[in-house]
């Protein structure tokens, strides 16, 4: 089984919908992470959470939330999806240790959004 | 803050053909590298990762890459690229303290013809 799970892999929405799409992970790692991928721009991180009790913006947070539900869950949501959203969207885990796994990232096999 | 280039967008190779491809980097001290390879439909891989100690880190599926100091650049290599290589590859560079997030390059798609 993947370590790094989402939900779901393709999803088409029209505007102004809701919309959350879903992160769980096995890894047992504290840190997760969302991103999005547009042609050209490569990924750029939307939130990201060291642990349950916290949550942090990241470059690109406006029109997006998200809530970490327990250390394996981490869920990204549109309140109201508009067409410049539909992009690749990544979960990625890791863990912060010394040594040579610092800084390494897990990711998911990403859910392509499209919305009309 | 960090920042990487990936100054080129494709690289069209032939397949048994060497590649090279490049990563500039900015940041203030020792940073911690990747590069990242993402398979058509699939969500990125770790090829290889340099922290520290030797300069020339050897990875999977015969990628290597080669950390210079003096030019704040991570290429990455290949000897004899195969027709499965063809993806998206991604450079990023983690910084030392702060937040630890690691900083993408836009990627260098990999097209290999027959």
């Amino acid at each position: 089984d993947a370590d790094v799970t989402q939900t779901p892999r393709n999803r088409i929405t029209k505007t102004g919908k809701r919309i959350m799409l879903e992160c769980s992970q096995t890894k047992g790692h504290d840190r997760m992470y969302w991103y999005r991928q547009d042609p050209g721009l490569g990924l750029r991180l939307i939130y990201y959470s060291f642990d349950v009790k916290d949550i942090n913006k990241g470059e690109i947070s406006d029109g997006y939330s998200v809530s970490r539900q327990a250390q394996a869950k981490f869920s990204l949501s549109l309140e109201s999806a508009i067409p410049n959203q539909t992009a690749l969207y990544f979960c990625a885990t890791s863990d912060l240790q010394t040594g040579s796994s610092y800084n390494e990232q897990f990711f998911g096999p990403g859910t392509r959004l499209t919305v009309l | 803050a960090q920042s990487v280039t990936q100054p080129d967008i494709h690289i069209t190779v032939s397949e048994g053909a060497s590649l090279e491809l490049r990563c500039n980097y900015s940041y203030g001290a020792t940073p911690y590298l990747f590069w990242y390879v993402q398979s058509p439909g699939q969500g990125l891989q770790l090829l290889l990762k340099y922290f520290s100690g030797d300069t020339l880190v050897q990875g999977i599926k015969g990628f290597e890459a080669e950390f210079k100091r003096s030019q704040s650049s991570f290429n990455l290599r290949k000897p004899s690229v195969h027709w499965s290589d063809a993806a998206e590859y991604f450079c990023a560079v983690g910084a030392t303290g702060g937040s630890y997030i690691p900083t993408f390059g836009r990627g260098t798609s990999l097209i290999v013809h027959p």
